[in-house]
C-alpha cells in the first residue's frame, strides 16, 4: 500500500545527543519536506527535496540537516539536540510539478521532547 | 510572514450543525487546499480550489474561492464528531518553492 512512514513516533532524549528522525515514502514521490509543528500552531518548512541529491533550506531556520540520497528516504539529523528543538516534526511528499498544484501527502509525525 | 490565516481560531458545535471556516491570504494565488489534522496525526488533504474556480464540493465538504476578497472558506455540513480536528488552508508562497499554512482553526463537535 502506497504510504509515508515515520520513525520514531515518539522521542525522548538528554541534550546534546545526536538524533535522526527517519521518514519513508513508497509512492515514488519525488518531492518531499520536513515541517516543525508546535501546538496548536501552524507548520513551518525546514527542508525540502525535489529529487535525489536535491536538498534545500525551507522558510524557517534550522539547526538539522537532511540528505536525499534515495528516492523513497529523506531522514533528518540533529547533531546535538537541544531543548529549543521540542516540537512535532511532520515529513510529506508529493507529485513533481508546481507548488500549490498537488496535494501533499503526510506522515504521522514525531514528536520529539529534549530534555 | 504568514500566507493564509483561518478564522476563527476555536469552533464549538453540536452533531448535525454546520461548520464554517475562513481563511484569508495576502498575495496572488494559483490554487488553494485544505488539510484536516486530527490530535497529534499528519495532515490529511481534503479539497484542491484553482484560482479560476469559485466552488467545489466534496461530500460534506463545500469550498468557496473568492479571489477579490483574497478568501476561501469551507463548509462542513451535518458535522460528526469525527470531524473534530484542526483544518487549515495552505497556498504556495511567491517563490512557487513551498506550501504556506496558515495557524488553522480548531473545531470541536460534541454529541
Amino acid at each position: 500500500e502506497a504510504d509515508i512512514y515515520q520513525t520514531p513516533r515518539y522521542l525522548v532524549i538528554g541534550t546534546g545527543k545526536k538524533i535522526t528522525l527517519e521518514c519513508s515514502q513508497t509512492m515514488g514521490h519525488d518531492k518531499m519536506y520536513w515541517y516543525q509543528q508546535d501546538p496548536g500552531m501552524e507548520l513551518h518548512l525546514i527542508h525540502y527535496s525535489y529529487g535525489v541529491n536535491s536538498t534545500e533550506k525551507g522558510d524557517l531556520s534550522s539547526e538539522s540537516t537532511v540528505s536525499r540520497i534515495r528516492t523513497e528516504h529523506f531522514p533528518l539529523t540533529l547533531e546535538s539536540a537541544r531543548p529549543s528543538h521540542t516540537s512535532q516534526y511532520l515529513c510529506a511528499s508529493s507529485e513533481f510539478g508546481g507548488e500549490g498544484y498537488n496535494e501533499q501527502f503526510f506522515g504521522p509525525g514525531t514528536r520529539l521532547t529534549v530534555l | 510572514s504568514q500566507q493564509g490565516e483561518e478564522d476563527p481560531q476555536a469552533l464549538s458545535i453540536q452533531e448535525g450543525e454546520n461548520a464554517t471556516m475562513n481563511c484569508s491570504y495576502k498575495t496572488s494565488i494559483n490554487n488553494l487546499q485544505w488539510y484536516r489534522q486530527n490530535s497529534g496525526r499528519g495532515l490529511v488533504h481534503l479539497i484542491l480550489i484553482r484560482s479560476n474556480e469559485r466552488e467545489k464540493h466534496s461530500g460534506r465538504l463545500r469550498v468557496t474561492l473568492d479571489t477579490s476578497k483574497k478568501s476561501s472558506s469551507l463548509l462542513i455540513t451535518a458535522s460528526r464528531a469525527a470531524d473534530t480536528a484542526s483544518y487549515f488552508c495552505a497556498t504556495a508562497n511567491q517563490a512557487g518553492t513551498a506550501l504556506i499554512f496558515g495557524k488553522g482553526t480548531t473545531l470541536s463537535v460534541s454529541s
